[in-house]
């Protein structure tokens, strides 16, 4: 079963906005981390963020995480045709072994040139 | 910088047929973890190695599954009996025994039941 939700489930805008996606979770965790699907391909890593980390910035990506909410935000800014995809969220439970993954649902972005 | 990687990428079988997948990890990586993904859905845990052994397995992992890591590199995932609902996606990712270090995924093996 899925960990928790995103929101939203699908986001359409222009190439040079801005594309925020949330993601809420259930459990207590170890990291929160971000990754990116092509249609057909793997998921691309893009952050990860612990527990004790509030904000993480890499390149035009910025994540955000509230513990206290179990939630957490994606921002891509000023974003290009090639950011189109499908974004995930995905925890590791708090003292689990083997950090084996839970997913959210996922948000699919297209991003019109 | 070799990644994880799949094969096949994609597989069509019969019903009832068995099916076995190969994922080769990230060569330093000693954690290898399989996932399952159905369309529009997010990845579902199905088991996990810690070098050649096998520490985790779902529920969602029936008996008609099995996976192993004979030398602690690569790993096989057989489905026996195949039925419609096995159609997926089947994603392989590998890590480092690190919780700060992410896991690293494969391009996966789309399996299509007939």
């Amino acid at each position: 079963s899925q960990q928790g939700e995103e929101d939203p489930q699908a986001l359409s805008i222009q190439e040079g906005e801005n594309a925020t996606m949330n993601c809420s979770y259930k459990t207590s965790i170890n990291n929160l981390q971000w990754y990116r699907q092509n249609s057909g391909r793997g998921l691309v890593h893009l952050i990860l963020i612990r527990s004790n980390e509030r904000e993480k910035h890499s390149g035009r990506l910025r994540v955000t995480l509230d513990t206290s909410k179990k939630s957490s935000s994606l921002l891509i800014t000023a974003s290009r045709a090639a950011d189109t995809a499908s974004y995930f969220c995905a925890t590791d439970a708090y003292k689990a072994a083997g950090n084996k993954l839970t997913f959210g649902g996922g948000t699919r972005v297209l991003v019109k040139p | 910088d070799t990644g994880v990687s799949q094969d096949p990428r994609h597989k069509i079988t019969k019903r009832g047929q068995n099916v076995t997948f190969r994922c080769d990890p990230i060569s330093e990586h000693n954690r290898l973890y399989w996932y399952r993904q159905t369309l529009g859905q997010g990845p579902e845990f199905l088991t996990y190695f810690q070098n050649e052994a096998q520490l985790e397995k779902s529920r969602l992992l029936s008996d008609r599954f099995s996976a192993e890591r004979p030398k602690g590199s690569f790993s096989t995932l057989e489905i026996q009996r195949t039925e419609q609902g096995d159609s997926a996606m089947y994603l392989c990712a590998s890590s480092l025994e690190d919780t700060r270090q992410p896991q690293h995924f494969g391009d996966g093996t789309r399996l299509s039941i007939l």
